[in-house]
């Protein structure tokens, strides 16, 4: 079935420098979306694609959508501490018109002040 | 910000009691999704809704039951809770964009342990 890998698995910084991760499937997609959750907290969308080759901005954070529709890459510049938290990955499962997800492991960001 | 409300936000119960929990939102949403969510872990659908009425059970596996009487209110129920009910359930909503259902908006979430 479809599958979502993310990497890094986790990552450890400190505040000030820039961030990237990346999400890999194991098929097509034709959207890809970036949530963010926070501890205790409902992810909560960052940014969505919808074209290969589609670079997208929110603030600090950019993502973009692979020419070859199988990945997708979210950078994070000059991180803060509030950026702290689980960034998941997740594209369409099966037709994009269900509106059914599936969800990367997700990439736990962590801020040294 | 989206409107999507679950309550209760934590619950802690003895095996074997019956529980729902409680999803409502105030978008008109008409698709309405249920997650489970081991901590730290990915996101897995147990179950959906294309609207009043309609309710199918996701990909993961959930000895869970569902109802959609409403458009607002996506209600998920135990009838005898287990220890390996213990996790997080997110509730979603999505509407058409124009372009696709995927935009979807997460509640807090509940976080149930069964003892």
């Amino acid at each position: 079935g479809q599958q979502l890998n993310q990497s890094p698995q986790s990552m450890f910084i400190q505040e000030g420098e820039d961030v990237s991760m990346n999400c890999t499937s194991s098929s097509i997609f034709n959207t890809w979306l970036w949530y963010k959750q926070e501890p205790g907290e409902g992810p909560v969308l960052l940014i969505a694609l919808y074209k290969a080759g589609e670079l997208t901005s929110n603030g600090r954070l950019t993502a973009q959508f692979g020419i070859t529709r199988k990945d997708s890459f979210l950078n994070i510049s000059a991180s803060i501490p509030s950026d702290v938290g689980i960034y998941f990955c997740a594209g369409p499962h099966g037709s994009s018109n269900t509106g059914k997800l599936i969800f990367g492991q997700g990439t736990t960001l962590q801020v040294k002040p | 910000e989206a409107d999507i409300y679950q309550t209760p936000r934590y619950l802690v119960i003895g095996t074997g009691k019956k529980i729902t929990l409680e999803c409502s939102q105030t978008m008109g949403h008409d698709k309405m999704y249920w997650y489970q969510q081991d901590p730290g872990m990915e996101l897995h659908l147990i179950h959906y809704s294309y609207g009043v009425n309609s309710t199918e059970k996701g990909d993961l596996s959930s000895e869970s039951t569902v109802s959609r009487i409403r458009t607002e209110h996506f209600p998920l129920t135990l009838e005898s809770a287990r220890p390996s009910h213990t996790s997080q359930y997110l509730c979603a909503s999505s509407v058409w964009t124009g372009l696709t259902y995927n935009e979807q908006f997460f509640g807090p979430g509940t976080r149930l342990t069964v003892l």
